[in-house]
């Protein structure tokens, strides 16, 4: 079955300074991947996917993420941090015996300090 | 209005209780999805449905069942209420698969 790791339940960065959050994931066939951050008190909100389009993914707010399929990874980055980028982030996968719901990462919590 | 919605947004109960949770969405999808999400555990499936006609088991069935009243409206529900039943529960709707799934803004539930 198709899942993902994150490696860090906790990344704090500095203002300014660059955002890598870890996923690694583990798929017999090509994977649908997803990153999606969720703020206190709120629901999911999509980031960026990956559907084997382009292995450099450019989703919202200045992330991205990169698919590498010899490293199995899809990490996130993004090259400046905000104060407002503090939220919990996850990595998920489609599950194809799942009606294709998402097999979600235990989460990354992002602290941005001034 | 928001596309994906769950009421109620936070409720507190007592073992033993039988509680429903609803969703409703306004996108027009026919997969509809239940997660409950637990801190450090990120989120787990609990049920999903294709279609008013097809619903499935996800990985913690246990405990909860599912109903769906239309398309458009998907409702979790807890028989008999335990605490360790205590978590956010997520309604969330897609129309295929590798697309974005869209989530509610998420109910908390806790039970005493």
């Amino acid at each position: 079955a198709q899942s993902v790791t994150q490696l860090g339940s906790h990344v704090s960065v500095s203002e300014g300074a660059l955002v890598l959050l870890r996923c690694n994931y583990s798929s017999s066939v090509p994977p649908y991947l997803f990153w999606y951050v969720q703020y206190p008190n709120q629901g999911l909100q999509l980031l960026l996917k990956y559907t084997s389009a382009a292995t450099l993914v450019k989703g919202i707010n200045g992330f991205e993420a990169e698919f590498k399929k010899s490293e199995t990874s899809f990490h996130l980055t993004k090259p400046s941090a905000h104060m407002s980028d503090a939220a919990e982030y996850f990595c998920a996968v489609t599950v194809s015996n799942s009606g294709y719901a998402l097999n979600f990462g235990k989460g990354t919590s992002l602290l941005v300090t001034p | 209005d928001a596309d994906v919605t769950q009421t109620p947004r936070n409720r507190i109960t007592k073992t033993g209780k039988r509680i429903m949770l609803e969703c409703s969405q306004t996108k027009g999808h026919d997969r509809m999805y239940w997660y409950r999400q637990d801190p450090g555990l990120g989120l787990q499936l609990i049920y999903y449905s294709f279609d008013v006609k097809d619903i499935n088991k996800g990985e913690i069935s246990d405990g909860y069942s599912v109903s769906r009243q239309a398309q458009a409206k998907f409702s979790l529900s807890l028989e008999s209420a335990i605490p360790n039943q205590t978590a956010l529960y997520f309604c969330a709707t897609s129309d295929g698969p590798g697309v974005e799934q869209f989530f509610g803004p998420g109910t908390r539930l806790t039970v005493l």
